[in-house]
C-alpha cells in the first residue's frame, strides 16, 4: 500500500539554524499539507500546497517558514531561523483529489531546537 | 470557524470490554468528520469518516463511529477492545462550506489504554 514518507525521523538543531524537513507524498496525490504537533498539544495546520503554490496557510506559518516541491516527488518544509518554540512533531500529509477524501499522513519528523 | 473537542485526555478500558472515545464538533455548514489513530513512532492512520448518509459508519480494525447531529457528536466505538488498540486517537473535522482540499481541524487527542 502506498504511503507518505518523511525524513529525517528526528532532527536536533541549534536555535537560529536553518532546517529542511522532507516528505515524499503518495505519487498520484495532488494536494499536500504540513501540520505540526507540539508535545502534549493538538495537531495544528501549517500550510497547504497545490499546483506548485501555497493554497492556504495558518498564522503559525510566518516568514520563517517556506515550502517547496523541488521535483516531482519531494515536498519540503524549511524553517530559516529556528526558535525554541519550533520544537514539535511535524507531519506531512497528502490528498489525492479534493472532495470527501481522507488525507494520508507520514510518520512525522520530531524537531528539537536547543 | 470549525472546532473539535475531545473531552477526555485518557480512556482506560479492560480488554474485551466495549470502548468509547468521545468527540464533539462545531461547524457552520455540515460536518465532514474523521477519526485517525497514532501508534508510537508512527504517523496518523485513517480509521473512518462520516460525510453523509447512515449515521453509523464502520472503519478499520473493527472500529465504528456514530454521527449525532443534534448533539454535534461523533463518538468512536468498538464492541470489544484489544490490548493492541492502545494508542492516541484524534477526531478531525472539515466544514462542508469550505472547498474540498481545506485542512482538517483536529481535536487534542485521547490516549486509549486497554488493560489485559
Amino acid at each position: 500500500e502506498p504511503e507518505v514518507t518523511q525524513t529525517p525521523s528526528h532532527q536536533v538543531t541549534q536555535m537560529g539554524q536553518e532546517v529542511i524537513l522532507r516528505c515524499v507524498p503518495i505519487s498520484n496525490h495532488l494536494y499536500f499539507y504540513w501540520y505540526r504537533q507540539i508535545l502534549g498539544q493538538k495537531v495544528e495546520f501549517l500550510v497547504s500546497f497545490y499546483n506548485n503554490e501555497i493554497s492556504e496557510k495558518s498564522e503559525i506559518f510566518d516568514d520563517q517558514f517556506s515550502v517547496e516541491r523541488p521535483d516531482g516527488s519531494n515536498f519540503t518544509l524549511k524553517i530559516r531561523s529556528t526558535k525554541l518554540e519550533d520544537s514539535a512533531m511535524y507531519f506531512c500529509a497528502s490528498l489525492r483529489t479534493s472532495g470527501y477524501n481522507e488525507q494520508f499522513f507520514g510518520p512525522g519528523t520530531r524537531l528539537t531546537v536547543l | 470557524a470549525q472546532s473539535v473537542a475531545q473531552p477526555e485526555d485518557q480512556v482506560n478500558v479492560a480488554e474485551g470490554n466495549p470502548l468509547t472515545v468521545k468527540c464533539t464538533y462545531s461547524v457552520s455548514g455540515n460536518p465532514y468528520l474523521f477519526w485517525y489513530v497514532q501508534y508510537p513512532n508512527r504517523g496518523l492512520q485513517f480509521l473512518l469518516k462520516y460525510i453523509t448518509g447512515d449515521n453509523l459508519v464502520k472503519g478499520s480494525y473493527g472500529f465504528e463511529a456514530e454521527f449525532n447531529k443534534s448533539q454535534t457528536s461523533f463518538h468512536l466505538k468498538k464492541p470489544s477492545a484489544l490490548v493492541s488498540d492502545s494508542a492516541l486517537y484524534f477526531c478531525a473535522v472539515r466544514d462542508s462550506l469550505d472547498s474540498g482540499n481545506t485542512p482538517l481541524v483536529f481535536g487534542k487527542g485521547t490516549r486509549l489504554s486497554v488493560i489485559a
